[in-house]
């Protein structure tokens, strides 16, 4: 089966560094997506790999390695407003998304 | 403001009752999806439609049905509402169906007692 695996919960200080991993197992693959959904809030597209390496966008960095399974989000510099869950995604060969549980992230002070 | 429109906002219903979720897009886009969140699980894809006239069925379809009859309209019917139903949906879009970057609309909270 398809699966993907992110840690449930994490917890950072302001102004510090986060890496949240995420693994996955898909039948195919057509590009990893995060997405960040704040408490009651709809998700937000945040990021798009296909390729393998470390894409940046001012303060996140998404990293894929696709022999390997595997990408992680890099938050720098934390602000208490990136408190939210970051929901990994991957498309898959039939061009369907599968979505990770996603990461509950606590930033604080 | 150009997006995605749900109503209601959020809704308690009583099990057996009929329910229709509305969605609405400015953004012509092609594609329309219907997922539900729930507690410790991913999103899961209910219904799409890749283009206006034709939809295709998801991962968890039962006892839900859409239809698409123009490019910016996607309701979600539930025909006879059951508890397991309890949860929060979310419409979205795309350019273009088999594409990962999805606009959402603010999602609607449903409880079915």
């Amino acid at each position: 089966g398809q699966n993907i695996d992110q840690p449930t919960e994490m917890t950072a200080t302001e102004g510090a560094i986060v890496q949240i991993n995420c693994t996955y197992q898909t039948s195919g693959f057509n590009g990893l997506f995060w997405y960040q959904q704040h408490a009651g809030e709809a998700p937000t597209f945040l990021s798009y790999n296909v390729l393998d390496g470390l894409e940046e966008k001012g303060r996140f960095s998404s990293f894929l390695s696709r022999s390997k399974g595997y990408s992680y989000l890099l938050l720098k510099e934390l602000q208490m407003k990136d408190s939210a869950s970051y929901l990994c995604a991957v498309l898959d060969s039939n061009y369907q998304l599968i979505w990770g549980a996603g990461t509950k992230l606590i930033i604080k002070p | 403001i150009a997006g995605i429109t749900q109503a209601p906002t959020s809704q308690i219903l009583a099990a057996g009752r009929r329910m229709t979720l509305r969605c609405t897009q400015d953004m012509r886009h092609n594609a329309m999806y219907w997922y539900r969140q729930d507690l410790g699980l991913g999103l899961r894809l209910i219904h799409y439609s890749n283009t206006a006239g034709t939809t295709g069925k998801g991962e968890v379809p039962d006892g839900y049905s859409v239809s698409r009859a123009n490019t910016d309209d996607f309701p979600l019917t539930l025909a006879s509402a059951v508890p397991s139903q309890t949860s929060v949906y979310f419409c979205a879009s795309s350019l273009q169906g088999g594409t990962g970057e999805l606009f959402f609309g603010e999602g609607s909270r449903l409880t079915v007692l």
